[in-house]
């Protein structure tokens, strides 16, 4: 079993809905969880860090952490053809290093 | 502006040489850290560093070596190029409370081994 598991895609939504990406993990240690999106040839941008159960948002992102199941998504509200993209999860323990998913590659269709 | 660095951004080179792949941020952050990304595919933790003088392999076997002589920069030496070193290399920094682990990443280098 993976360490961070991301749900497997491609993931395709029309324009102006929401896109629901999904990630769990391992380590019940596990202490930051952080969302990166990636376009194609381009390197991981970070765009959302969440530390403690519940919702965080910021902008049309929203991220869930549910600790006890060792879950954590991220939404996007009316998600643009711009946000087609790799979305990565990365999780952080003890270590000071983090754990990365596979990806999940989101296609927004005008 | 606090960023990070990397030269070259691409680089076509024949078997057998020496390169060094460059990585320098001004973000005032102690870890650094190396990744090595095929396309489509996962990244891969190849190296990293908590500070000057520190140095550590990642998860990922790899013939590169890393130095940390200054904090602000951390580059990837690969003795002698291989096809199978081509890759796209991304250098990562994080700083701050251990907890926060937030890494940052530069824009890449796409090395293509001939």
């Amino acid at each position: 079993q993976k360490e961070v598991e991301q749900n497997s895609g491609p993931l395709s939504v029309p324009e102006g809905a929401i896109a629901s990406l999904n990630c769990t993990y391992s380590d019940r240690g596990s202490q930051s969880f952080f969302w990166y999106r990636q376009y194609s040839g381009k390197s991981p941008e970070l765009i959302m860090s969440i530390y403690s159960n519940g919702d965080k948002e910021d902008g049309r992102f929203t991220a869930q952490l549910n600790k006890a199941s060792q879950y954590v998504s991220l939404l996007i509200r009316d998600s643009q053809p711009s946000d087609s993209a790799t979305y990565l999860c990365a999780v952080g323990g003890s270590a000071r290093q983090l754990t990365f998913g596979s990806g999940t590659q989101l296609t927004v269709l005008p | 502006e606090a960023d990070i660095y990397q030269t070259p951004r691409y680089l076509v080179i024949g078997t057998g040489k020496k390169i060094t792949l460059e990585c320098s941020q001004t973000m005032g952050h102690d870890k650094m850290y190396w990744y090595q990304q095929d396309p489509g595919m996962e990244l891969h933790l190849i190296h990293y560093s908590y500070g000057v003088n520190s140095t550590e392999k990642g998860d990922l076997s790899s013939e590169s070596t890393v130095s940390r002589i200054r904090t602000e920069h951390f580059p990837l030496t690969l003795e002698s190029a291989r096809p199978s070193h081509t890759s796209q290399y991304l250098c990562a920094s994080s700083g701050g409370q251990e907890i926060l682990n937030e890494q940052f990443f530069g824009p890449g280098t796409r090395l293509t081994v001939l």
